[in-house]
């Protein structure tokens, strides 16, 4: 079946540096990819998606390419800031959508003044 | 525009009881989600409700169950409550039936504890 596998943290940076959180998937088809992004004690929110290869999805600063032949759509931040802290799931959904999202195990970003 | 709510926020049960979720979607949205989300085993999907009909159903014992009302507002049970049950449930909606390029919007979650 489909999985998405994530680093899991926490990381932690200090505030302006250059964010990496590396994400890759097996899926049976040819999925959206999605980063979503979970502060303390709320739900989760979409911060970028991507719907085919080559596509690279941005919002508030993070970008992330659709990597078809690596599998992969990393999530990446030039310089972050301490409300940057969060849990961060990368996400896929297979275009037959029988199975809901799929998600990564989230990433627990620690940002530091 | 009201976001999606979920109750009750918090719950305490014990093992063996039943337990009713409640979820209402951003006005105007038809498809609700269900999810589970533990330490453990991450988030994984329950069912999605369209139309008042369960279009798909992740893999999880019969005792969790659910439906849609003509409101589109859904409601989640877990019979025969087990430790495991323990966890976050997450509901999502978005406009329409779920597909690779449909946002879903999540609600803040309740957070269910079985002792």
């Amino acid at each position: 079946g489909d999985s998405v596998t994530q680093m899991e943290g926490p990381v932690t940076l200090s505030e302006e540096a250059f964010l990496t959180i590396n994400c890759t998937y097996t899926a049976t088809g040819y999925p959206s990819l999605f980063w979503y992004v979970q502060y303390p004690g709320e739900g989760l929110q979409l911060l970028l998606k991507a719907t085919k290869a080559d596509d690279k999805g941005s919002n508030k600063g993070f970008e992330a390419t659709y990597r078809k032949e690596t599998t992969s759509f990393h999530l990446e931040k030039g310089s972050v800031q301490v409300s940057d802290s969060a849990v961060y799931f990368c996400a896929l959904r297979d275009r037959g959508g029988a199975d809901g999202l799929t998600f990564g195990k989230g990433t627990h970003l620690i940002i530091q003044p | 525009k009201a976001g999606v709510t979920q109750t009750p926020r918090y719950l305490i049960k014990t093992r063996g009881q039943q337990v009713t979720l409640s979820c209402s979607p951003i006005s105007g949205h038809r498809s609700v989600s269900w999810y589970q989300q533990t330490p453990g085993q991450g988030l994984q999907f329950l069912f999605e409700y369209f139309s008042e009909t369960q279009r798909n159903k992740g893999n999880f014992p019969g005792r969790f169950s659910g439906r849609q009302f003509s409101n589109s507002r859904s409601e989640m049970n877990v019979s025969t409550l087990e430790l495991g049950d323990s966890a976050l449930y997450l509901c999502a909606s978005s406009l329409v039936e779920q597909g690779p390029y449909n946002e879903q919007f999540f609600g803040p979650g309740t957070r269910l504890t079985v002792l």
